[in-house]
């Protein structure tokens, strides 16, 4: 199994109050994504890093930022969590990107769970 | 914003049947990818389709990638119950289907 680890696990917050998910990984892989799983609506794209301090937005992108400081450990961050932002946040990686003919496989962490009351 | 469509959207059947889920949309891509996630884990790389008209085997499921790129297909013979789990398909710029919930009755 890819080395992809997230952390927090598990977290229940309160609207209005920051939250900071993060992803670790151990196989040096340069991309690395974060996206949330809603039902009825799969995965969706939130942010990815195509680099260290490179990032760019994805699909669902508002009320959530990322940083990469390191190959390793890629943060997700919610400013000011929002019961619309409950879900299951998942991180994956990969070695590269998608190009035309082909695409590089992705790595999925085991997910964090997060409840906004 | 590519679309992919799955179907259907929940699937239950016997252990020992055939069942066919698809993936489709309206525009062409390059590649289609079939991952596979189980409760409580995050999704698994089952297969990846990049020609038109491709046909790609593991063990007993079968994926199909359409003629025109625009659709995809998974046969799975013979459903054993290690079968269950959420079938999602993913294309270019990092877009997934809504997936197709598989339970296999023993």
């Amino acid at each position: 199994d890819a080395g992809i680890t997230q952390s927090p696990r598990h977290k229940v917050t309160e609207t209005g109050t920051p939250v900071t998910l993060r992803c670790h990984q151990t196989e040096n892989h340069r991309y690395m994504y974060w996206y949330r799983q809603d039902p009825g609506h799969g995965l969706r794209l939130i942010h990815y890093s195509y680099g260290v301090k490179d990032t760019d937005k994805g699909e669902v992108s508002d009320g959530y930022s990322v940083s990469r400081s390191k190959t390793e450990d890629f943060l997700l961050t919610l400013e000011s969590a929002t019961s619309s932002q409950t879900s299951v946040y998942f991180c994956a990686i990969s070695e590269s990107g998608w190009a035309s003919g082909g695409a590089s496989e992705q790595f999925f962490g085991p997910g964090t769970r997060l409840t906004v009351l | 914003t590519q679309l992919l469509e799955q179907s259907p959207q929940f699937l239950s059947i016997q252990e020992g049947e055939n069942l066919t889920v698809y993936c489709n949309s309206s525009s062409v891509f390059s590649s289609l990818q079939w991952y596979r996630q189980e409760p409580g884990e995050g999704p698994v790389l089952l297969v990846t389709v990049v020609t038109g008209g491709e046909v790609k085997k593991l063990k007993r499921l079968t994926f199909q990638f359409g003629d025109a790129r625009k659709d995809s297909s998974l046969h799975i013979t013979a459903a054993q119950p290690g079968d269950t789990g959420l079938y999602l398909c993913a294309g270019e710029k990092l877009t997934f289907g809504t997936g197709t919930r598989l339970t296999i009755i023993p």
